[in-house]
Formats: C-alpha cells, structure tokens, sequence
C-alpha cells in the first residue's frame, strides 16, 4: 500500500488553468474507477471536490474537474481563484484498502 | 444534515493508548462505511482503515494491523478507534470520515489532536 505520486507544490495566476495528477498503479487508479479528490485549507478537514473520477459533488463548482488514462489520475483546477489556494489530496479504492497521495501544495500567485 | 463529532483532544505519554470517538448524526449510521484518517504535523493523509457499522466488519491499513482496534457502539451511532503502543510517531490529528459510497468521504469529523509525549 504505498502512497499515490502527486507533485509536492504546483502555482498559477488567477484566471490560469493546473492540472495535478496522481499516479499509482493497476492495484489501486489504474485498476478502479473509485478515485476521489479533497481540498484541504490550513486548520480545516478536507473536502471531497471529485469522487468517482469524474463526479463532483453538490456545490463543487464546475471549474474543478477530474479524468483518468491507466494508472494516472487527474485533477484540472480551471479560471483559478484565490480561493483555490489549498492542499490537493487523490485517494483511490485498492481492493478493501484505501490509499491517498502524497498530496500537492497549490498557490495562487 | 450529515454531521460526525469527535471526542476532545488528548495528551498521550509513549506506549500508552488511545481511543477517539466519532459520533454520527443525519443519517442511518449502520448504512456507510466509517474510515479513520490521521495527518501528522506538515504531513499528509494517511488511511488507517475502516469499519461497517451495518455488521461490525472492519479493516485495518497493514501499516497499523496488529496495534489498531475499531469498534461501534450502533445504539449511540458512534464509531471508536482505538491505537495502542503509542509513540512520538503517532502524534497527529485524527478524522473519522463517512464514506458515502466507492471510497468517497463526503463527511468529516472536525479532527481530534492526540499528542504523545513524556
């Protein structure tokens, strides 16, 4: 069970598009359609922004989307705002187990 | 609406236990999968495992089989973990999450903060 790969800090001006991915292997992304993504803000839980790939839950808004090529899944952050600074985490089912990324530090210039 | 409440924060001393609560409200609480997820200072999240209330099933993350216990108590909706053989290593925050389903948690606790130290 060891942790997804995601970049460690991604930037972007607001207006900008990013695009963090989360690599892991046939056992857990590549083999499950059950990836999910969550925003984390200093001192707050996270919050689940992508779960299923590509579903956003209620409220999410449609700037944030997600998608999935084999074993690398993506989180695409589009029209960025100040708002958007936070810390990224993937998470993908791995057969009873569960793992997450290591997660990315994203600023907003 | 969906809420999870966590017991308060704790000051462990090393190779002792823990065991923090996680108490459900809003919906049926036998119905989702609880997981229990830890983050150390700067750190990122970490998996520990899950329990289904619906049976008691529960599975632990290989990293903390053998030193992780979680339980339920369904007549007070509320899930426990419990970490023993603690060390400075397992100071962090603490969540339970819901899982609304496939491995997405649409609900978290607001965290308990467990320090261990001497």
């Amino acid at each position: 069970q060891s942790a997804l790969t995601q970049p460690r800090s991604l930037s972007g001006s607001p207006g900008q598009s990013v695009t963090i991915s989360c690599t892991g292997t046939s056992s857990d992304v590549g083999g499950f359609n059950f990836v999910s993504w969550y925003q984390e803000h200093p001192g707050k839980a996270p919050k689940l922004i992508i779960y299923d790939v590509t579903q956003r839950p209620s409220g999410v808004p449609d700037r944030f989307s997600g998608s999935k090529s084999g074993n690398t899944a993506s989180l695409t952050i589009s029209g960025l705002q100040a708002e958007d600074e936070a810390d990224y985490y993937c998470c993908s089912y791995a057969g009873y187990y569960t793992v997450f990324g290591g997660g990315t530090k994203l600023t907003v210039l | 609406q969906v809420q999870l409440v966590q017991s308060g924060a704790e000051v462990k001393q090393p190779g002792a236990a823990m065991k923090v609560s996680c108490k459900a409200s809003g919906y049926t609480f036998t119905a989702k999968y609880i997981h229990w997820v830890r983050q150390a200072p700067g750190q990122g999240l970490e998996w520990m495992g899950w329990i289904y209330p619906g049976a008691g099933t529960t599975r632990p993350a290989q990293k903390f089989q053998g030193r992780v216990t979680m339980s339920m108590d369904t007549s007070i909706s509320t899930a426990y973990m419990e970490l023993s053989s603690l060390s400075s290593d397992d100071t962090a925050m603490y969540y339970c999450a819901r899982d609304a389903a496939g491995n997405s948690f649409d609900s978290w606790g607001q965290g308990t903060l467990v320090t261990v130290s001497s």
